[in-house]
């Protein structure tokens, strides 16, 4: 089945520093879904691709898809306490859109 | 609105107990659907619904059970806890089928089964 790996698991920044963070599918996705939990709350939508080669941003958040969309990126320029939780990307089974798989998600934290 | 309510927040339960966790949306949604959350292991699905009367089984649908009466309603049962299923329950729900569309969270259910 699909797998959706999301790379690195942890990543530790001193305030200011950029961030990024990565996902990979094994099968080509339709779009792509990005999500930020805080510590102790629950995960909320950030944004979705759905182009190739698509690349949206939000403030200081980059997000990218890839050229085949089996993969992409969320960066975060100078990056503030408040940026503090752990980012999961998720996309749809190629057989199933109504089944979202996650990965496992990246936990980022800011040393101010 | 209150978006999607999830209850209880807490939950223990001994081994072979059974136990229902409830989800309800305000915003008329088509979509519904369980995961649980473990460290390291993302979120995974359990069982999903694209409308009532109609569901679905997700990624790790085994020692779950679910339906949909209603629209608003989507309760997961577990019908005899083990402990391998101690873990963080979040149901979601979204406007339509399809992946278009983002998931909305309710706040979770920590569940431990002793």
């Amino acid at each position: 089945g699909q797998q959706v790996m999301q790379i690195p698991q942890y990543q530790h920044v001193q305030e200011g520093e950029d961030f990024t963070t990565y996902c990979n599918s094994s099968t080509t996705l339709s779009n792509i879904q990005w999500y930020k939990q805080r510590p102790g709350g629950h995960p909320v939508f950030l944004i979705q691709l759905v182009k190739s080669g698509e690349v949206k941003k939000q403030k200081r958040l980059t997000f990218q898809f890839g050229e085949a969309k089996k993969n992409s990126s969320l960066h975060i320029t100078a990056t503030q306490t408040t940026d503090v939780g752990t980012y999961f990307c998720a996309g749809p089974m190629p057989a199933n859109n109504n089944d979202m798989r996650f990965g496992a998600g990246t936990r980022l934290t800011v040393k101010p | 609105n209150a978006g999607v309510t999830q209850t209880p927040k807490f939950q223990v339960l001994k081994t072979g107990q059974s136990m229902t966790l409830q989800c309800a949306q305000d915003m008329n949604h088509e979509y519904m659907s369980w995961y649980r959350q473990d460290p390291g292991m993302g979120l995974r699905l359990i069982h999903y619904s694209v409308g009532a009367g109609i569901t679905d089984q997700g990624e790790v649908p085994n020692g779950y059970n679910v339906s949909r009466s209603t629209t608003e309603d989507f309760p997961l049962r577990l019908l005899s806890a083990a402990p391998s299923q101690t873990s963080v329950y979040f149901c979601a729900s979204r406007i339509g089928q399809g992946a278009g569309s983002p998931l909305h969270f309710g706040n979770g259910t920590r569940l431990t089964v002793t």
